[in-house]
């Protein structure tokens, strides 16, 4: 355990489903992260919250919605997604004299 | 375009020897880099960084070089043991902003086998 748990570890979600992704902290950090990473590509960076307002937004279509109740939890709800938005979906937190802390993910897939 | 570049897929390496693994990026901005490690079925863990107002960082088996003239930076492993096999990956970030919250931009990492 890294400090950081994402659930569900596995998820098949068929392209009409609604679902959401769950990530918890309790490390103390100010600031969460979801990054999605696809075979052969970059992690790449989706959302950003500091202090629970969300500060990045890379273009990220908006049938990926995210939530930040609190410093401790980071939701991502997911809806109509499409078969190439599988991949496994990170969720990172940090302070400002640390690196990231990462939770194991979890592996979408879209049938 | 990729900011962040490791363009080995991947990387075999005999145990004991060293492992050099490769990164390069393009955003003068970046001052801040990160060497992560990755096994099968978990996150990413943090390895080893280095700020761009040094050139190298050590710790244990693991040195990081950076040549911001060249905008590379290596990690070595010596001596590389069949447990280091994983896929690093390469992050670099510009300075930290708002309350602990900072962007990392990732290369798409290389697989290193060490073979025993």
């Amino acid at each position: 355990e890294t400090g950081v748990t994402q659930t569900p570890r596995h998820l098949v979600m068929g392209m009409t489903n609604k679902k959401s992704l769950k990530c918890e902290q309790h490390l103390g950090h100010n600031a969460m992260y979801w990054y999605k990473q696809s075979a052969k590509k970059p992690l790449e960076l989706m959302f950003v919250y500091s202090l629970e307002e969300r500060v990045e937004n890379n273009s990220v279509p908006s049938r990926f919605s995210p939530e930040c109740p609190n410093s401790s939890h980071l939701f991502l709800h997911l809806h109509t997604l499409q078969p190439e938005d599988s991949a496994l979906y990170l969720c990172a937190s940090s302070q400002l004299d640390g690196g990231y802390t990462f939770g194991s993910g979890t592996r979408l897939t879209v049938v | 375009d990729q900011q962040v570049k490791q363009n080995s897929p991947s990387l075999s390496v005999q145990e004991g020897r060293i492992s050099i693994l490769n990164c390069d990026y393009t955003n003068s901005m970046f001052d801040y880099f990160l060497w992560y490690k990755k096994y099968p079925a978990e996150g990413p863990t943090f390895l080893i960084s280095i700020s761009s107002i040094k050139d190298k960082n050590e710790d244990g088996r693991f040195t990081v070089f950076l040549n911001k003239s060249a905008k590379h930076l290596s990690l070595h492993i010596v001596p590389s043991q069949p447990g280091d096999s994983a896929v690093y990956f390469c992050a670099a970030s510009a300075t930290a902003y708002g309350a602990g919250s900072y962007q990392l931009t990732f290369g798409k990492g290389t697989k290193l086998s060490v073979i025993p």
